[in-house]
């Protein structure tokens, strides 16, 4: 069974202080892994897609890494509009549908 | 990118009323699905569709229903509401279901049941 596993839960940071959330996986034969942006009461926001070892991808203050057993999602000098919870998920095997972490909170103070 | 629209937003029903939560996208494509998600928790899919007249159920257990009469419509249905059915319910779709292919969500519906 594919499991997913996102840290830390919550983290606080200033803005301007650079960090990474972190997404650990457990799957059969990888074939994407997913990070989402979700806003309080809204649906999650497609970030990047990721396919194999060694990926990077980058859009703005983000930037998405991949191992074979985890994926890192790095925010460079953040601002108070990249809070929001990040969500993780993997496809795997045979398997289309996908497996989401619980996600991280992520505030940023002014 | 892709538009998806879900109606109600937010609904407050009482326990034992009929409920149909309506999922539109415009972008043709093929695989729909509906999510569940409680507050801090992660989203557990509960039905997707491969296109018309076609539908299956998700890996969590519900006692919801689902059709699939045009390819830009998937409205879920609850007969009889009770409270345990209280929770966020998000409507997907993607262009096909192969390996890769990215879900894009619609804002959710926030259901409530008194």
């Amino acid at each position: 069974e594919d499991q997913v596993t996102q840290s830390p839960e919550a983290l606080r940071l200033q803005e301007g202080e650079s960090s990474s959330l972190n997404c650990s996986y457990t799957v059969s034969g990888l074939r994407g892994l997913f990070w989402y942006r979700q806003d309080p009461g809204k649906g999650p926001e497609f970030l990047f897609t990721l396919y194999s070892a060694g990926e990077e991808k980058e859009k703005e203050r983000l930037k998405a890494t991949l191992t074979k057993k985890e994926s890192f999602l790095h925010i460079t000098a953040p601002k108070p509009e990249d809070s929001a919870t990040y969500l993780c998920a993997v496809q795997g095997g045979s398997n289309y549908k996908l497996t989401f972490g619980k996600g991280t909170l992520l505030t940023v103070n002014p | 990118e892709a538009d998806i629209y879900q109606t109600p937003r937010y609904l407050v029903i009482g326990t034992g009323k009929k409920i149909t939560l309506e999922c539109s996208q415009t972008m043709g494509h093929d695989k729909m699905y509906w999510y569940q998600q409680d507050p801090g928790m992660e989203l557990h899919l509960i039905h997707y569709s491969y296109g018309v007249n076609s539908t299956e159920k998700g890996d969590l257990s519900s006692e919801s229903t689902v059709s699939r009469i045009r390819t830009e419509h998937f409205p879920l249905t609850l007969e009889s509401a009770r409270p345990s059915h209280t929770s966020q319910y998000l409507c997907a779709s993607s262009e096909s279901m192969g390996f890769g292919n990215t879900i894009y969500f619609g804002e959710g519906s926030w259901l409530t049941v008194v």
